[in-house]
């Protein structure tokens, strides 16, 4: 079975602390992927990677940076927290790489909760 | 750009009762569809997919989805729901070809009654 970890299950930083979200996948995936979940909202897409030092932003990465230096990790980073960015964090990994024909599903971590103060 | 609709953000009903939980997508080209559940404290996990050929797939556990291009739908329904089917639904849709970019609805939070 496909393992998502996600470093911390809880984090409370305060505004305008730097912030690492870790996220470690053990399949040798190509594609990985930063989500926030809110409330009312769902899931929305921050950055995804589909190969090491490669980058792609997403709908919303205003606030947000991402770091893919080996295939398993991709870390999501937080400049400068704000209150606004408090939300579930949701890391997920996929196997098929760009312009596959085929399409494989989203493996997903258990999800880091932040609370910015 | 793709996008998804999900019409119900909660639906309650009653064990062993059927249940619908319905999806709507927008999108100019072909795409790949998904349910994926969320059960508490979790993280998401496939339910189904719908990627080429019959219309209609199914899960193991007794979940069925139906695609139709022609009203833009992929509606999750089963005949006879469980206590342990209590859970927040999401339905996704990707572009065929290109990056995996996987676009969520907001959810539906389905509350099975004993």
């Amino acid at each position: 079975d496909v393992k998502v970890t996600q470093s911390s299950r809880y984090l409370v930083k305060r505004t305008g602390e730097k912030v690492f979200l870790e996220c470690v996948q053990d399949m040798d995936h190509e594609n990985m992927f930063w989500y926030r979940q809110d409330p009312g909202l769902g899931l929305r897409l921050i950055y995804f990677s589909y190969d090491v030092k490669m980058k792609e932003k997403g709908d919303i990465p205003e606030g947000y940076s991402v770091s893919r230096e080996k295939k398993e990790r991709f870390s999501l980073i937080l400049e400068s927290a704000s209150t606004n960015q408090t939300s579930m964090y949701l890391c997920a990994s996929s196997l098929f790489p760009r312009f596959h024909t085929n399409n494989s599903p989203l493996h997903f971590g258990n999800g880091t909760r932040l609370t910015v103060t | 750009a793709q996008s998804v609709t999900q019409l119900d953000s909660q639906v309650p009903v009653f064990e062993e009762a059927p249940v619908e939980l319905r999806c709507n997508y927008s999108s100019s080209v072909s795409v790949y569809l998904f349910w994926y559940v969320q059960y508490p404290n979790q993280g998401l996990q496939l339910l189904l997919k719908y990627l080429s050929g019959s219309t209609l797939v199914e899960s193991i556990n007794g979940f069925e989805a139906e695609f139709n291009k022609s009203q833009t739908s992929f509606h999750l329904r089963k005949p006879s729901v469980h206590i342990s089917d209590t859970a927040e639904y999401f339905c996704a849709v990707s572009l065929r070809g290109g990056y995996q970019k996987v676009t969520f609805g907001i959810g539906t939070k389905l509350q099975v009654i004993p």
